[in-house]
This record gives C-alpha cells, structure tokens and sequence, in this order.
C-alpha cells in the first residue's frame, strides 16, 4: 500500500497563478484533511472532507478550493496564488480518529 | 472550539537525560488524544495515542498519560537519543479532524 501521496513535493508559483495540489490515498478511509505547516504556527486546517461530496472549510481556508469527487482523491486548489500561501502543505486521511500524513508539498510563492 | 497548548521549544538535551513535553487541551467531552513526530524533511507520524481518561500511550519508550482531572497529555521518555532529535506535536480529534499544537522541537547531543 502507498498510503496517502501528495504531489508535486516542491513548486515555485509566480503571484497570481493557479495550481492544484494533488492528495490520494488507498486506504479507504472517509475522512481527508489538508493542513498548512508555517514556523511557530504547528499545523492549521485549510478543508476536510468526511466522505465523496462532503467538504467544509478549516481554520484557514481563504484563498483554497477543494473537491472530493471519489473516495481516493483530494485535491486542493490555489485560485490565485499569494506570498502568503509560501507554506509546507500536508494531506492527512483518517480512520477511527487515527491520521497517516502524506510527505507534504513545499510550496514558494514569489 | 478545541485548542491545544504546548511547551515552546526548543528542548536541548544530553543524551540519556529524561524528558517531559507538557500538553494541555480545550475540548467538549472527551476526545481522543495523540502525540505525533516529524523528523526532519518528512511528514508527521503518529507516536501515541489515548482514547479515554487515564489511559497511557506508549510506543519508542515514550510514553503519556491521558489525565481529564488537569486536561493534560504529557510526553515523557526516561532516556532519550540523538535519533529522537524531531518536532513534537500534540493533537486531539474532535468535530471529524485534528487540533494541533504548535510543536515542540527537541534536540539531543551526544
């Protein structure tokens, strides 16, 4: 089993592109999760999703899109990207309240 | 809504010496409760886990103690290495996702 993989693991966006992170897992698990990493900030929520079609907003959730069209799939999307979204981006899925994280996509945006 | 406190970092210590990461939380009832690890370039992975009051945790010969009276989940290990060298996190599951701390970074010397 791959577990949960994120890809890309590291992209440098110009102010005001667009790109998606891309999240799949292979475990079956209902719940998904992304989260942004930053120094002295721990972990934040940006969206979760409890099940295909179901998603809701985080703690922070300005400037993000998801979607969560099959179960595997979870993919989050910069509209238009800000400096301020520079940041290691982690996607999580869960069964029974225990998490597996994907290895993160470390994000620059200049 | 749920919150999680965590010691400020960083710990510097001598290899062999004992160890204590304080973590309390804010939650309604009685959630689950995780320490998670994250070695440097990599993602999070889950240490311990206690599911209900006065379970303990243990797992690398760390260890946790699940105490509802002081609304705590304290990290301890009773030797530790320079492979323990990581970012600690405490976290609970609540309203279908985690609550992070903000990480405790831990360095150990030989």
């Amino acid at each position: 089993n791959a577990g949960v993989t994120q890809t890309p693991k590291f992209q440098v966006l110009k102010t005001g592109q667009s790109m998606t992170l891309q999240c799949a897992q292979d475990m079956n698990h209902e719940y998904m999760s992304w989260y942004r990493q930053d120094p002295g900030m721990g972990l934040r929520l940006i969206h979760y999703s409890v099940g295909a079609g179901i998603t809701d907003q985080g703690e922070v959730p300005n400037g993000y899109n998801v979607s969560r069209s099959t179960t595997e799939d979870f993919p989050l999307r910069l509209l238009s990207a800000a400096p301020s979204q520079t940041s290691v981006y982690f996607c999580a899925s869960s069964y029974n309240t225990e998490a597996f994280f994907g290895q993160g996509t470390r994000l620059t945006v200049v | 809504g749920n919150s999680v406190t965590q010691m400020e970092g960083p710990v510097t210590l001598s290899e062999e010496a004992f160890l204590t990461i304080n973590c309390t939380y804010t939650a309604t009832g009685y959630p689950s409760l995780f320490w998670y690890v994250q070695y440097p370039g990599e993602g999070l992975q889950l240490l311990l886990k206690a599911t209900k009051a006065d379970d303990k945790g243990s797992n690398k010969g760390f260890e946790a103690t699940y105490r509802k009276e002081t609304t705590s989940f304290h990290l301890e290990k009773g030797s530790v290495q320079v492979s323990d060298s990581a970012v600690y996190f405490c976290a609970l599951w609540g309203y279908s996702t985690l609550t992070f701390g903000k990480g405790t970074m831990l360095l150990v010397s030989p």
